[in-house]
C-alpha cells in the first residue's frame, strides 16, 4: 500500500522569505512519481512540480523546488521568496499503481495550510 | 494550454432533483477523473475513465452516474443526493502513462450544496 504523510497542518512564513513544506511517502513500487499541488481558497488544484523516482536531479519550477531525498523517502517542497498569493493549501501526492489504460490514481497527503504574512 | 473547464461553478439542489456536472478538456488527454472533496480534506477519487471507458469506480453510490460521451467530455449525473454529498467536485485529466505525462490537471471545480 502507498502512503503520503504531511505532518504540518499549518505553516506561517513572512513575505519574501523561503519556506519548506514537508512530505514523506511510503511505497513498495520501485518506480513512482511525486507531485505537489496548490489549492487556493477558490478551490482549483494547481499543479506545481513533479519528481520522478529515477530522476537524478531535484525538480525546479520557478520559485518552487523539490528537495528529493530518496533514501529518507521525503519530497519536501521549497518555496523561495514567498508572496502573499502563495497563501493556500498545499498537497503532496504520489502516483498510484497502474489501473488500466492510461489512468493512474493519485494518493494525496492530508495537506498543509500555508499563510504568508505581510 | 493546460485548461480543464467545469460547469456549473456552483449548484444548489434538492434531494429529489436530477442535475449534471460537466467537464471538458481539449488537450488530447486520454484519462479523465472525478474527485469529491470535503473542506480541509484531500480529494477523494470517485471515477476514472481511460480511453473513454470506465476503468475505476471507487465504490461510489449509484446516485452518482458518470458518463464519457467522447474523449474531451466527462459528465457526472446526480440523482436523489443526500445532504452529506455536499462538497467540491473536481474534474481532472492526464495525458498518459510514464513520468510527467501522468500529471493530472484539474478544473476549477463545482461547489455542490444539497438541501
Amino acid at each position: 500500500a502507498q502512503k503520503i504523510t504531511q505532518t504540518q497542518p499549518g505553516m506561517f512564513v513572512q513575505e519574501k522569505e523561503a519556506v519548506t513544506l514537508d512530505c514523506t511517502y511510503d511505497t513498495s513500487d520501485p518506480s513512482y512519481g511525486l507531485f505537489w499541488y496548490k489549492q487556493p481558497s477558490s478551490g482549483e488544484m494547481i499543479f506545481l512540480i513533479y519528481q520522478g523516482s529515477y530522476d537524478q536531479q531535484n525538480a525546479t519550477e520557478g520559485r518552487y523546488s523539490l528537495n528529493f531525498q530518496k533514501a529518507r523517502k521525503s519530497a519536501n517542497l521549497v518555496i523561495s521568496a514567498s508572496q502573499l498569493g502563495d497563501s493556500a493549501m498545499y498537497f503532496c501526492a504520489m502516483r498510484g499503481f497502474i489501473s488500466s489504460g492510461s489512468a493512474r490514481q493519485l494518493t494525496f497527503g492530508s495537506g498543509t495550510q500555508l499563510t504568508v504574512l505581510p | 494550454d493546460t485548461e480543464v473547464t467545469q460547469t456549473p461553478k456552483h449548484l444548489v439542489m434538492g434531494m429529489t432533483n436530477k442535475k449534471s456536472l460537466k467537464c471538458e478538456q481539449h488537450m488530447g488527454h486520454r484519462a479523465m477523473y472525478w474527485y469529491k472533496q470535503k473542506a480541509k480534506k484531500p480529494p477523494e477519487l470517485m471515477f476514472v475513465y481511460s480511453y473513454e471507458k470506465l476503468s475505476i469506480n471507487e465504490s461510489v453510490p449509484s446516485r452518482f452516474s458518470p458518463e464519457c460521451p467522447n474523449s474531451s467530455l466527462l459528465n457526472l449525473h446526480l440523482h436523489a443526493l443526500q445532504p452529506e454529498d455536499s462538497a467540491l467536485y473536481l474534474c481532472a485529466s492526464s495525458l498518459g502513462t510514464g513520468g510527467v505525462q501522468e500529471t493530472q490537471y484539474f478544473g476549477p471545480g463545482t461547489r455542490l450544496l444539497v438541501l
